[in-house]
């Protein structure tokens, strides 16, 4: 079965800052993807960023990017120049072909003025 | 257009009632996807739709009844809920279940049983 773990229940960033969220997965397949999404206080779910495997380069989207260690297992999400709204539950999900997605536990990023 | 729309956005009903959700999409996804989401914790899937078809039953009790009348087309029918079934509904679609793109939520509709 696929795990996903987000070890920072809660984190807080100065606005402008660079902030870093953990996410660790387990998974036997080699073929897969993984999924940053944002969640905002009493608003809808959005999709951040999505990881290819089989890619080596890490995706980037904007102030967000990911440094994704195949090996490892590890999918962190690096949010620079931090906003306030970017303050929000953030959720690590995996997903391999032909099934549902996997979540982590979240992570709840309060961004400071 | 990417949204998925999801009908109503707040529902308290007794325990006794009988009520239904909706959520549409016109991406013209084949997958659909129903998540339960309590306050902090991460979505917990409840069904999935792939070409009309439910393929996936995560135990979901019998109060909840899913219907997929077409593929733009979701809905959830309640039926003698309890108070702990009180949660945030989501509504997602992606392009096909057997793909793994990403997914699209709705807004989801805030279900208070009472």
């Amino acid at each position: 079965a696929q795990t996903v773990t987000q070890s920072q229940p809660e984190m807080s960033v100065q606005e402008a800052e660079t902030v870093t969220l953990s996410c660790t997965y387990d998974t036997s397949e080699s073929n897969y993807y993984l999924f940053w999404y944002k969640q905002p206080p009493s608003r809808q779910m959005i999709l951040v960023i999505r990881q290819e495997a089989y890619k080596q380069q890490n995706a980037t989207e904007n102030r967000f990017s990911v440094n994704f260690q195949k090996a490892a297992k590890s999918f962190s999400l690096k949010i620079s120049d931090s906003q306030l709204g970017d303050t929000a539950m953030y959720f690590c999900a995996f997903s391999r072909t032909g099934n549902q997605f996997y979540f982590g536990t979240g992570t709840s990023l309060t961004v400071i003025p | 257009d990417t949204e998925v729309t999801q009908t109503p956005k707040h529902l308290v009903m007794g325990m006794t009632n009988k009520k239904s959700l909706k959520c549409e999409q016109h991406m013209g996804h084949r997958a659909m996807y129903w998540y339960k989401q309590k306050a902090k914790k991460p979505p917990e899937l409840m069904f999935v739709y792939s070409y009309e078809k439910l393929s996936i039953n995560e135990s979901v009790p019998s109060r909840f009844s899913p219907e997929c009348p077409n593929s733009s087309l979701l809905n959830l029918h309640l039926h003698a809920l309890q108070p702990e079934d009180s949660a945030l509904y989501l509504c997602a679609s992606s392009q096909a279940a057997t793909g793994s793109g990403e997914q699209y939520f709705g807004p989801g509709t805030r279900l208070t049983v009472t």
